[in-house]
């Protein structure tokens, strides 16, 4: 099973830029969908948008678009997630999440740990 | 967007007792060519990401404990956990992926 490994917790100022990594191992990369999830506290998952490496390009939900950057390094089997224009409102665990089949975008069966993003003045 | 709705939002089971928990899309989520509903369901434990339990409204993924099961079509659905241990005690989410925006109901708390 694959393995995925996110970087550390944030702290961000209000306006500022977040970069989130999600880095994969165990497993096939370039044709497996990763989405990036968030989940506020108290509250159900959100899903942001996904990139299937093989392709390069991403899908974003329409509340995210123009504010989030989901890119695929194939090298280093790593996913990164930038949100700019950062309000306190985005204060959340921020999870990357892979499909179960390749080149499909549906259902997630493998999560990084999440990483703790704070916007706060 | 399709909007996921679930209820209750909590329940508490005696240990061995059932639990069932509904989930309701604004929308169809059946897929006619397919003739499959894209619906998943996961459980949430405090400190750790969801993990699939359910995909394809029915089909349980690997690993599950088969006293997990999933039903319905079309709009309902129903996550059912028969004789509920005690590491059943979590949040769990229903998700519809048929088309994106992908969404995740606001999740139904299990409790003994």
């Amino acid at each position: 099973q694959v393995q995925l490994v996110q970087s550390g917790a944030e702290v961000k100022k209000p306006g500022s830029s977040v970069k989130v990594s999600c880095k994969a191992s165990g497993g096939t990369f370039s044709n497996y969908a990763m989405s990036w999830v968030r989940q506020a506290p108290g509250q159900g998952p959100e899903w942001m948008g996904v990139i299937i490496p093989d392709f390069g390009t991403a899908n974003y939900a329409q509340k995210f678009r123009g504010r989030v950057t989901i890119t695929a390094d194939e090298s280093t089997s790593t996913t990164y997630m930038e949100l700019s224009s950062l309000r306190s409102e985005d204060t959340a665990i921020y999870y990357c999440a892979r499909e179960k089949a390749p080149y499909s975008t549906s259902f997630f069966d493998s999560w990084g740990q999440g990483t703790l993003v704070t916007v706060s003045s | 967007d399709i909007v996921m709705t679930q209820s209750p939002d909590s329940l508490a089971v005696s240990l061995g007792e059932r639990a069932t928990i509904n989930c309701k899309s604004s929308q169809s989520v059946l897929h006619s060519s397919s003739n499959k509903n894209y619906l998943g369901w996961y459980q949430q434990k405090p400190g750790q990401p969801p993990q699939l339990l359910i995909y394809w409204a029915s089909t349980r993924e690997s690993g599950v404990p088969d006293r997990f099961s999933g039903s319905g079509s079309g709009t309902d659905f129903t996550l059912t956990i028969n004789s509920l241990q005690a590491e059943d005690v979590a949040v769990y989410y229903c998700q519809q992926y048929y088309t994106t925006p992908f969404t995740f109901g606001p999740g139904t708390k299990v409790d003994l």
